[in-house]
């Protein structure tokens, strides 16, 4: 089945300096698959932080970049420069168009130390 | 305000006991899901409803029903719980038009079976 495995938390990362989550997938019954990243702040409910449809592409948002990277089957999160108020979880997660399901990692709880 | 609502926040009751959480999206989605969220963070699908019609089924034990009225309401019965379903149960809409592909999450019901 598919499957998603990420950088097993806790993280802590000093302030300003910069992170990579990691984040390889496999995708056994999606032809053309859809990869994420949602985060779930303090008190907050999951959201989506970025997304990538396309093999090759990257996507950005709040200073986090991913790179879909078919032949690796790879979908790392990085940021240059992390803040406090980056401290999250966060959940890699698999998809495809007109599939229904999404499977996700296990998430990777990340501190900021400031 | 347009978003995936859900009730109660936490539940706490006693082995045996029914339970009943309500979901309800504002964001004109035609597809709702159930995930559960375990003690280790790991969030798994349970069901999709697409139009009140049942499209994702995983395997879950028969004391879990879902139950829905039109394509904006999504709720979950547990008849008879166990101590394993505590956790926390979260409810995503999402569009079939638009591939299912990026899903919004409520806030999530923690259940706690003593």
């Amino acid at each position: 089945g598919d499957s998603v495995t990420q950088t097993e938390g806790p993280v802590t990362v000093s302030e300003s300096e910069s992170l990579i989550i990691n984040c390889t997938y496999s995708a056994t019954s999606i032809a053309y698959p859809n990869l994420f990243w949602y985060v779930r702040y303090p008190g907050e409910g999951l959201q989506l932080l970025l997304k990538v449809i396309t093999a090759g592409q990257k996507g950005s948002s709040r200073g986090f970049e991913a790179t879909y990277n078919k032949e690796t089957t790879s979908f790392h999160l990085q940021k240059a420069s992390v803040q406090e108020s980056d401290s999250a979880v966060y959940y890699c997660a698999l998809g495809g168009y007109g599939n229904e399901k999404i499977t996700f990692g296990a998430g990777t709880k990340l501190t900021i130390k400031p | 305000e347009t978003a995936v609502f859900q009730t109660p926040n936490y539940h706490v009751t006693q082995v045996g006991n029914e339970v009943s959480f309500n979901c309800k999206q504002t964001l004109g989605h035609d597809t709702m899901y159930w995930y559960k969220q375990d003690s280790k963070k790991l969030l798994k699908i349970m069901f999709s409803y697409n139009n009140k019609q049942l499209i994702v089924n995983e395997t879950v034990p028969r004391r879990f029903s879902p139950q829905s009225s039109d394509k904006a309401h999504l709720n979950l019965r547990i008849k008879s719980v166990e101590p394993e379903d505590s956790a926390v149960y979260l409810c995503a809409s999402s569009h079939r038009d638009w591939g299912y592909a990026e899903q919004f999450f409520g806030p999530g019901t923690r259940l706690t079976v003593l």
